[in-house]
């Protein structure tokens, strides 16, 4: 079946560590994206990326990188320069950008500071 | 700047009809979604508006005016499993997804 599969599913993070999540599609997508949903909050765009090894960023891009280097994968990476990063982390891929398609989400990445 | 709102919270109570509403305020239009999202889940796609009217879809329809800038999603013969928060995103000129906070609807024997 096609999808998005985030993992893992719960993560924590100690004090000056960065950590990675990912994010891989097999539904032949060519935009991706990660977003952050806090309680109370819609989601807030990170990073996206319409095509392979290229990615811009979105509205909260400060603490985070991305890369793109194959079309299914698009990995999150939470520095320690993200002071604040418990959230729900959403990824979520559709077809090119330019049209307006809805987009799919996979099951999301729980992160908790320790 | 771009703004969207929804309630934050309704009641319904099981076996009713609910509607949800939203306003928005974008950066152009190219379509408004619905979306379901439950608890600690990842949202599902519900429907699509990008001409004024409405689009029927089983027990949900989903209304736009554009004009307005207003949208609502109708939910009818309420089920206890349409408890879940409800997202209303606009796609902008650049074809971006803008999200509200989302709608919590808490459906009641």
């Amino acid at each position: 079946d096609g999808g998005i599969t985030q993992s893992p599913k719960y993560l924590f993070r100690k004090e000056g560590q960065n950590v990675t999540l990912s994010c891989e599609q097999n539904l032949n997508h060519d935009a991706m994206y990660w977003y952050r949903q806090d309680p109370g909050q819609g989601l807030r765009l990170i990073y996206y990326s319409q095509i392979v090894n290229d990615f811009q960023k979105g509205d909260i891009a400060e603490g985070y990188s991305v890369s793109r280097e194959k079309k299914e994968s698009f990995p999150l990476t939470v520095t320690s320069a993200q002071k604040n990063p418990t959230a729900f982390y959403l990824c979520a891929s559709s077809s090119p950008t330019g049209e307006s398609q809805p987009q799919h989400f996979g099951d999301g990445t729980r992160l908790s500071i320790l | 700047g771009q703004n969207i709102d929804q309630p934050t919270e309704m009641t319904a109570t099981e076996g009713a009809i609910v509607q949800i509403n939203c306003t928005y305020q974008t950066s152009g239009f190219n379509g408004l979604f619905w979306y379901q999202q439950h608890a600690g889940e990842a949202p599902t796609f519900l429907s699509y508006n990008v001409l004024d009217g409405l689009e029927e879809k089983g027990r949900f329809s989903s209304f736009l005016s554009r004009s307005k800038g207003y949208s609502y999603l109708l939910l009818k013969e309420l089920q206890m499993k349409d408890s879940a928060s409800y997202l209303c995103a606009v796609m902008d000129s650049n074809y971006q997804l803008i999200w509200g906070a989302g709608t919590k609807l808490i459906i009641k024997p």
